[in-house]
């Protein structure tokens, strides 16, 4: 049974560019949420989404950023125009349910590059 | 706004030893508390997951206490192993807010051969 898988583990841009995550949840789990980990800093949340669905994106930054989770396929966390303080590592998550009391299990990060 | 707290950042210890890892909330309106492991350039593992109606939960050489009215919780690992070097982060899920996870700073434990 795969984990949450993420791809790419690594990616470098530069300014100005898009970097596109993917996010793959565990199988059977139908709520992703992305979290970001800046250098030196504890993981921030970002957006919590159900299939075709946002449910929460309240941590995400009001511009450049979008999140997605199609009937079919990955998630996707989008940033556009990148800059430097884009730099981070990303982490996704997923659980089964969507209550409260449901246990969120992490993949492997996508480490941004922005130089 | 929910604030969690780790206290050491950083421990190191000799092997064999008796530790306790230190988490500390703001808010005391949460749902579950959860306790990750991190190792250097990879994903969290989950290691206890305590609800909010919970005293306590183990599992192996760890042990999870919540004490939820004085917003803390400990992460206690007994025998300490080399293997067990790595960064550990606790987080919260809040009433009220979703299922985001509000995380502590970490710690970051080094456990000497």
């Amino acid at each position: 049974n795969a984990g949450v898988m993420q791809n790419p583990r690594h990616l470098v841009r530069r300014r100005g560019q898009e970097a596109r995550l993917r996010c793959s949840p565990m199988k059977g789990h139908s709520h992703v949420y992305w979290y970001r980990q800046l250098p030196e800093e504890g993981l921030k949340f970002m957006v919590y989404l159900q299939k075709e669905n946002i449910i929460d994106e309240s941590g995400m930054p009001k511009e450049r950023f979008s999140a997605e989770f199609p009937k079919e396929g990955p998630s996707i966390l989008r940033i556009q125009q990148v800059v430097r303080g884009d730099s981070a590592a990303y982490f996704c998550a997923s659980s089964q349910f969507g209550g409260t009391n449901s246990e969120q299990y992490f993949g492997p990060g996508t480490r941004l590059t922005v130089t | 706004k929910q604030e969690v707290t780790q206290i050491p950042a950083a421990l190191s210890v000799p092997e064999g030893e008796n530790l306790v890892l230190n988490c500390s909330f703001t808010d005391s309106a949460i749902y579950n508390l959860q306790w990750f492991r991190q190792d250097p350039g990879k994903g969290l593992t989950s290691l206890l997951l305590i609800q909010s109606s919970q005293r306590e939960q183990t599992s192996g050489r760890l042990n999870a206490s919540l004490d939820k009215s004085s917003g803390r919780s400990t992460l206690y690992i007994a025998a300490s192993q080399p293997g067990d070097s790595a960064t550990y982060l606790c987080a919260v899920v809040n009433n009220n807010a979703g299922n985001m996870l509000t995380f502590g700073g970490g710690t970051r434990l080094m456990v000497k051969p």
